[in-house]
């Protein structure tokens, strides 16, 4: 079975950073496309990143040039690191990946770590 | 990439639900479906168009044609009471995923 456990969430004051964490097992994170998704209170889902098997790497617009994706092959394990956080960056935030690397779903979801962004 | 579902359907058990998620030429692109119940991380109903993933029942379906991709849930149950969201991956400015604003099925 493929599971994904999101951790590292948390309160943090406004201008803060943090590091999320997804950890995968059953699914090799080198070898797909690997995502990260976030949903803030009472809205919808909003992608976020996504780290290719290859290497390269996209953000949303909101996002760029303040969050990096990355990962550790060794550990099977997905990051994303959240520097200059404002309160809008509030969310449940997903890690996502599937089997298909040119159509792009998302077969797989861990169930989420809560990031809140308050003084 | 823009793509716009309605806020709300509302249906009557036993009969058909249908979402849609529109957008500039959705048919020329493979638009997935998720389910999100309250409190729980989404999960896929359909991808590629048309496709189920192992597990749903085929009373989930899709279409997707010109700027409408549709999503059809036929004979209704309470428990298909939830958010769906429609995404697509849009290569033609930057490399990233887009979901629709997402509907929320009411069963009456």
């Amino acid at each position: 079975d493929v599971q994904l456990v999101e951790s590292g969430g948390g309160l943090i004051q406004p201008g803060g950073s943090l590091r999320l964490s997804c950890a995968v097992s059953g699914f090799t994170v080198s070898a797909n496309y690997m995502n990260w998704v976030r949903q803030a209170p009472g809205k919808g889902l909003e992608w976020v990143s996504v780290i290719y098997s290859s290497g390269g790497t996209y953000y949303s617009d909101a996002v760029r040039g303040r969050f990096t994706i990355s990962r550790d092959n060794s550990k099977n394990t997905l990051y994303l690191q959240l520097n200059s956080l404002r309160a809008e960056d509030t969310a449940v935030y997903y890690c996502a990946t599937g089997h298909s690397d040119w159509s792009f779903r998302f077969d797989y979801w861990g169930q989420g770590t809560q990031v809140t962004v308050s003084s | 990439y823009v793509l716009t579902q309605p806020p709300s359907v509302s249906v009557a058990p036993g009969q058909t639900a249908s979402v849609t998620c529109g957008g500039n030429n959705i048919g020329g692109k493979s638009v997935h479906w998720y389910q999100q119940k309250a409190g729980q991380a989404p999960i896929l109903v359909v991808f590629d168009d048309t496709h189920r993933p192992s597990g749903i029942p085929d009373r989930f379906s899709g279409s997707n044609s010109g700027n409408t991709a549709t999503l059809t849930v036929s004979r209704v149950e309470a428990g298909d009471e939830a958010d769906y969201y429609c995404q697509v991956w849009d290569r033609s400015s930057d490399n990233q995923g887009v979901f629709g604003g997402g509907t929320k099925v009411t069963v009456l």
